[in-house]
């Protein structure tokens, strides 16, 4: 079992729709979550944190968090085209400072 | 936010060649800078962790006298490719922590380098 997995995707949504990502975790322990961003050639760039049950909100995106389950999620509402891309969640476990990335969900957006 | 500066983007290399890519933390002091690797179409591989005044923390399977790293300062993290080969070309993107509170630093990456040796 990967320590952190994600569906590869593609998800493809029509613009002005809600892509809903999904991502489990194995490491029962684990304190941090992470959304990230990643445009083809380009480093991830941070999204949202979450680090408590529940959702939180930040412009178009929400993030939720549920760790009896093991699993944080990330809502995008209103899909733009730009919002194309490859989403990586991270998981800061609970010993050691290092985060683990999952494979990541390629998005694509249709106008 | 944090910014977390890297260079070169590009670089191209004879097969033989030692590459140094350099990554800075330009608003915080970072004590731990990560270097990751990344494959196309593929997520992120840690490859070490650069502690600023004392040796890097290599993951499983990466080789620490092939992928030198120095963290001399509070700002500066090295990583040099040494008898760099055509297996080494990838994308090389480093990171620091920066901390908005206790115990949840965020991870924040530079522009990374991609490599390309010939």
């Amino acid at each position: 079992q990967k320590e952190v997995e994600q569906n590869s995707g593609p998800l493809s949504v029509p613009e002005g729709a809600i892509a809903s990502l999904n991502c489990t975790y194995s490491d029962r322990g684990s304190q941090s979550f992470f959304w990230y961003r990643q445009y083809s050639g380009k480093s991830p760039e941070l999204i949202m944190s979450i680090y408590s049950n529940g959702d939180k909100e930040d412009g178009r995106f929400t993030a939720q968090l549920n760790k009896a389950s093991q699993y944080v999620s990330l809502l995008i509402r209103d899909s733009q085209p730009s919002d194309s891309a490859t989403y990586l969640c991270a998981v800061n476990k609970a010993a050691g400072n290092k985060l683990t990335f999952g494979g990541g969900t390629r998005v694509l957006v249709k106008p | 936010g944090a910014v977390v500066s890297q260079h070169p983007s590009r670089v191209i290399c004879k097969s033989g060649t030692s590459v140094k890519i350099e990554c800075r933390s330009l608003d915080f002091q970072a004590t731990t800078m990560f270097w990751y690797r990344q494959f196309p179409k593929k997520s992120l591989m840690l490859m070490a962790t650069s502690n600023e005044g004392s040796k890097a923390t290599y993951e499983q399977g990466v080789e620490k006298d092939k992928f030198l790293i120095n963290h001399a300062s509070l700002t500066l993290s090295t990583l040099t490719v040494t008898s760099a080969h055509p297996e080494d070309s990838s994308f090389y993107i480093c990171s620091a922590r920066g901390w908005r509170r206790a115990g949840t630093g965020e991870l924040f990456f530079g522009e990374g380098s991609r490599l390309t040796v010939l």
